[in-house]
């Protein structure tokens, strides 16, 4: 079973719906959770951080995590063409030495 | 912002050749890392540095080794380069202050490098 474990997609919505992309962890001791978005050929940009059970949101984006089923999962609404890129998700425990675990990534297709 | 420079955007070398990349960044953070990304695979952590001169393995150090004499600068380097090196290498950095807040990594945009 792998640490951090991602849908590879691809998901594809289309433009103006809500994608919901999702990771699933197992060690129950991670602490911090982590949505990066890559596009194509680029490196990875944090999106967003979760550390508490619950939502948070920024803007067209909330971050969802539940610590007793291990999944932390990511909202993108209105989704646009712009958010076509996969979605890594990674997970920190404490004592790692600030060492992310990372999941493959779920490609997004948001189609005009 | 943070800036993450690699100096190289693309490299082609070839097979024993000995291979430097170098990754720099200006916020004097502490923690610095080693990535290669490659498709089906994800990132896969090579050696990573928590302050100068010190230095650790990541899940994948075989054939490769790294320097980091200064804070702002982490070098890595492929001893004598092989085909199955060839890859996307990302370098990334984090200040330890500010763990686990809203910074996360900060990556530099990558090198892609092709041994022939």
């Amino acid at each position: 079973q792998k640490e951090v474990e991602q849908n590879s997609g691809p998901l594809s919505v289309p433009e103006g719906a809500i994608a919901s992309l999702n990771c699933t962890y197992s060690d129950r001791g991670s602490q911090s959770f982590f949505w990066y978005r890559q596009y194509s050929g680029k490196s990875p940009e944090l999106i967003m951080f979760i550390y508490s059970n619950g939502d948070k949101e920024d803007g067209r984006f909330t971050a969802q995590l539940n610590k007793a089923s291990q999944y932390v999962s990511l909202l993108i609404r209105d989704s646009q063409p712009s958010d076509s890129a996969t979605y890594l998700c990674a997970v920190y425990k404490d004592g790692n030495n600030r060492k992310l675990i990372w999941g493959l990534g779920t490609s997004l297709a948001v189609n005009p | 912002d943070v800036k993450v420079t690699q100096s190289s955007r693309y490299l082609v070398k070839r097979t024993g050749e000995k291979v430097f990349l170098e990754c720099v960044q200006d916020m004097d953070h502490e923690n610095m890392f080693w990535y290669r990304q490659d498709p089906g695979l994800g990132l896969r952590l090579i050696y990573f540095s928590y302050d100068v001169k010190m230095k650790e393995k990541g899940d994948i150090p075989e054939g490769y080794s790294v320097s980091r004499e200064k804070k702002e600068r982490f070098s890595l380097i492929l001893e004598s380069a092989s085909t199955n090196q060839t890859s996307m290498y990302l370098c990334a950095s984090l200040l330890r202050a500010a763990w686990p807040a809203n910074y996360g990594y900060t990556f530099g945009s990558g090198t892609r490098l092709t041994v022939v």
